[in-house]
């Protein structure tokens, strides 16, 4: 089984400041894969990252940034300077590895950025 | 690619009645997944496809639901009869497994489903 938790459900910044989205995940695969999905207003679901589970390099892309840390089952996400038009919600999601590729997502942390 | 396609975006319907929806894949693409996101309940997986196979079919809520997949380029999710709590978005996405790696999935723009 597999399972993935963003026990933050609602924040809430100003502009510029830094903000942390969380995530843990469970699974008893060895080899997995972690991605994160951003969910405008509009309603699509946008792909940002993807992130294997031997490969525990941080990655930054601009102002987003991400810290996977197998040793704690977690991928958080930073945004750094945060902007309006961040204001989205962002989920988080697993894969198995294997042919399970059973793509499991987490509730979802809605961010507001305030001007 | 023009991405993931699904019809139609937007349906309402009568409790009761047949409903449809479909989705074309990304070309090359061997794994299909249909979600449905609710308020409550968040994205749900509710079926998804290898190679036009159906995988995994646990998160179908009932016998009501049903899907499709009769080739590379074509899904169908159809409920019937359909019931008031089938009101959601129903999003279909598609990925490629290249080699030993899962890549990323791409969704469509989804359909939002109204059932009166």
């Amino acid at each position: 089984a597999q399972k993935v938790t963003q026990a933050q459900t609602e924040i809430s910044v100003v502009e510029k400041e830094d903000v942390t989205l969380d995530c843990v995940y469970e699974t008893r695969d060895t080899t997995y894969y972690l991605f994160w999905y951003k969910q405008p207003p509009s309603g699509e679901l946008v792909f940002l990252i993807r992130r294997n589970s031997f490969d525990e390099q941080n990655e930054i892309s601009g102002r987003y940034s991400w810290n996977f840390q197998k040793s704690t089952s977690s991928f958080n996400f930073t945004i750094t300077a945060s902007q309006v038009v961040d204001s989205a919600v962002y989920f988080c999601a697993l894969s198995g590895g294997g042919s399970n590729y059973k793509l499991t997502f987490g509730k979802g942390t809605l961010l507001t950025v305030n001007p | 690619d023009a991405g993931v396609i699904q019809s139609p975006r937007h349906e309402v319907t009568e409790m009761g009645q047949e409903v449809t929806l479909r989705c074309k894949p990304i070309s090359g693409h061997d794994y299909l997944f249909w979600y449905r996101q609710t308020m409550m309940r968040g994205l749900e997986l509710l079926i998804y496809f290898n190679n036009n196979v159906p995988i995994d079919d646990s998160g179908m809520p009932e016998d009501r639901f049903s899907a499709k997949m009769p080739n590379a380029s074509f899904s169908t999710l159809k409920i019937q009869p359909s019931e008031p709590r089938d009101s959601a978005v129903y999003f279909c996405a598609s990925s490629l497994r290249g080699g030993s790696m899962n890549t990323e999935a791409f969704f469509g723009q989804g359909t939002r489903l109204t059932v009166v």
